[in-house]
C-alpha cells in the first residue's frame, strides 16, 4: 500500500530539547515537503527536496532543520523547540515524473511544546 | 505570490442540501488547483484537482469543482450533503506550476452537516 508515515502521532515535550519527527514513503517518490497546520491559517510549508541531498525553505523555515540522505526518508528536526512550534505537522510526497502527480500527505503529528 | 481565499472559515447544511464551499485564487502562471478534504484525526486526502484539462473537475464522493478563469474561482460543490462529508476541507493551488511541488492552501473552510 502506497502510503507516507510519521512517527510520533503525538508528542509532548519542553521547551529546548531537541527533537525529531520522522517520515518515510514508499513510492519512491523524489519531491517531499513539511507543512505545518494551524487554526485560520491553513498549512503552511517549512521546508521541501526535490531530491537527496537537495533540500530548500519553505514559507517558515526558522526553528527547523530537514536532511535527505535517503529517498525515502525527509525527518524535520527541530533543534531547540520553542513554545511557537507546538502545531499539527505534516510530511507530503509526490512524483516528479509527469506533470500531473498530486501530492500524498502523511497522517499528522502533533507536537505540543510546553 | 499564489494566494488561495476561501470565504467561510465554518459552513453548515442539513443532510441531503447542496454543499457549496468557495475558494479564489490568485496566480501569477496558468494554476493547478486542488481541494483536500480532512477528517478528524487524519491527513489531507485528495478531493480533485484542475490541470488546465476540463474546466468542470470532477473528484471522489460525489464532488466537483468548476475552473472559472474571469472569476479566479474555484468552488468546490456536491449537490446532495451526507453526513460523512463533515470535515474540513482546503483549497490549494500550486506554487510553481507544477502539481507536485510546493502548494499553497486556503484557511480551510469547516463543513458541518446537520440530520
Amino acid at each position: 500500500e502506497a502510503q507516507v508515515t510519521q512517527n510520533p502521532r503525538y508528542l509532548i515535550t519542553v521547551t529546548g530539547k531537541k527533537l525529531t519527527v520522522t517520515c518515510s514513503q514508499n513510492m519512491n517518490h523524489e519531491y517531499m515537503s513539511w507543512y505545518r497546520q494551524d487554526p485560520g491559517l491553513g498549512l503552511r510549508q517549512i521546508y521541501y527536496s526535490m531530491n537527496v541531498e537537495a533540500t530548500d525553505k519553505g514559507d517558515v523555515p526558522e526553528g527547523y532543520k530537514v536532511s535527505r540522505k535517503e529517498k525515502r526518508n525527509f525527518p524535520l528536526i527541530l533543534e531547540s523547540p520553542s513554545p511557537n512550534q507546538t502545531s499539527l505537522y505534516f510530511c507530503a510526497s509526490s512524483s516528479n515524473a509527469g506533470i500531473n502527480q498530486p501530492q500524498h500527505f502523511g497522517d499528522g503529528t502533533r507536537l505540543s511544546i510546553l | 505570490a499564489q494566494s488561495v481565499t476561501q470565504l467561510g472559515s465554518h459552513v453548515s447544511v442539513s443532510e441531503g442540501a447542496l454543499v457549496l464551499l468557495r475558494c479564489n485564487y490568485s496566480s501569477s502562471v496558468p494554476p493547478y488547483l486542488f481541494w483536500y478534504v480532512q477528517y478528524p484525526n487524519q491527513g489531507l486526502q485528495l478531493l480533485l484537482k484542475y490541470t488546465s484539462a476540463a474546466t468542470l473537475v470532477k473528484g471522489i464522493n460525489g464532488f466537483e469543482a468548476e475552473f472559472k478563469k474571469s472569476e479566479t474561482s474555484f468552488h468546490l460543490t456536491k449537490p446532495s450533503a451526507h453526513m460523512s462529508d463533515a470535515a474540513e476541507y482546503f483549497c490549494a493551488v500550486s506554487e510553481d506550476g507544477t502539481s507536485y511541488g510546493k502548494l499553497t492552501f486556503g484557511q480551510g473552510t469547516i463543513l458541518t452537516v446537520h440530520p
